[in-house]
């Protein structure tokens, strides 16, 4: 599967601000990428799939004017978080697809906290 | 939604097999069985998948059923630095839906 990177680990902003993460396939070229968040003692939830060059795709319930999806490029898609609040603050994971034959791979997540 | 079942928990001794079952009976016929691991704060590890026939590599083997609506992982000599949660997920187009897991804990 793709190397998946993300930028930054971990952030801390106050509440009202925006925040960008990034997600980069490093050795892989993507036309789509997908987005989880993950509360404390939970599980993954996907939360939207990032299609290059055309909008996102959000799941059920996800704001997708407060959560920005842009897919720029074949190797990267950002994630804003707009006017963050506290209950923002999570761990937010991508991950790269795969072929069938290898695997999706998951980048190693920025941890969000809003004060 | 999540398409798979697994026990919430279970303990190992350290240097035994660990046997990780899961239940998929919904599976479509081109869905892989895919298993992978998250250790605190870190993005999931994958460890192995397979469609219909067993697999092993490096990290750990997959046991699949002949009807596919259930399969084991099996990490044949768990280590204490094995401690995680497993997730089992089965998948076809990339966007994979995490249910609860399996939080190993192997004990010395």
């Amino acid at each position: 599967g793709a190397v998946v990177s993300q930028h930054p680990s971990w952030v801390i902003c106050k509440s009202g601000t925006s925040v960008k993460i990034e997600c980069r396939s490093l050795d892989f070229q993507a036309t789509t990428m997908f987005w989880y968040r993950q509360f404390p003692k939970q599980s993954l939830m996907l939360m939207a799939t990032s299609n290059e060059g055309s909008k996102a795709t959000y799941e059920q319930g996800v704001e997708k004017d407060k959560f920005l999806i842009n897919h720029a490029s074949l190797t990267l898609s950002t994630l804003t978080v707009t006017s963050a609040h506290p209950e923002d603050s999570s761990f937010y994971i991508c991950s790269a697809p795969g072929t069938g034959s290898t695997p999706p791979d998951f980048g190693p997540g920025t941890r969000l906290t809003v004060t | 939604d999540a398409k798979t079942t697994q026990p919430p928990s279970m303990d190992c001794a350290e240097g035994r097999a660990a046997n990780l079952p899961c239940n998929h009976s919904t599976i479509s016929g081109n869905e892989y069985v895919y298993w992978y691991r998250q250790i605190h704060s870190q993005g999931p590890q994958y460890i192995i998948h397979g469609l219909k026939n067993n697999e092993t590599n490096e990290m750990a083997s997959l046991i699949i059923t002949e009807d596919r609506k259930s399969s084991t992982l099996i990490l044949p000599h768990a280590t204490l630095r094995d401690t995680a949660v497993y997730y089992c997920i089965v998948c076809f187009n990339n966007d994979m839906r995490f249910g609860a897991g399996t939080r190993l804990t192997v004990k010395p």
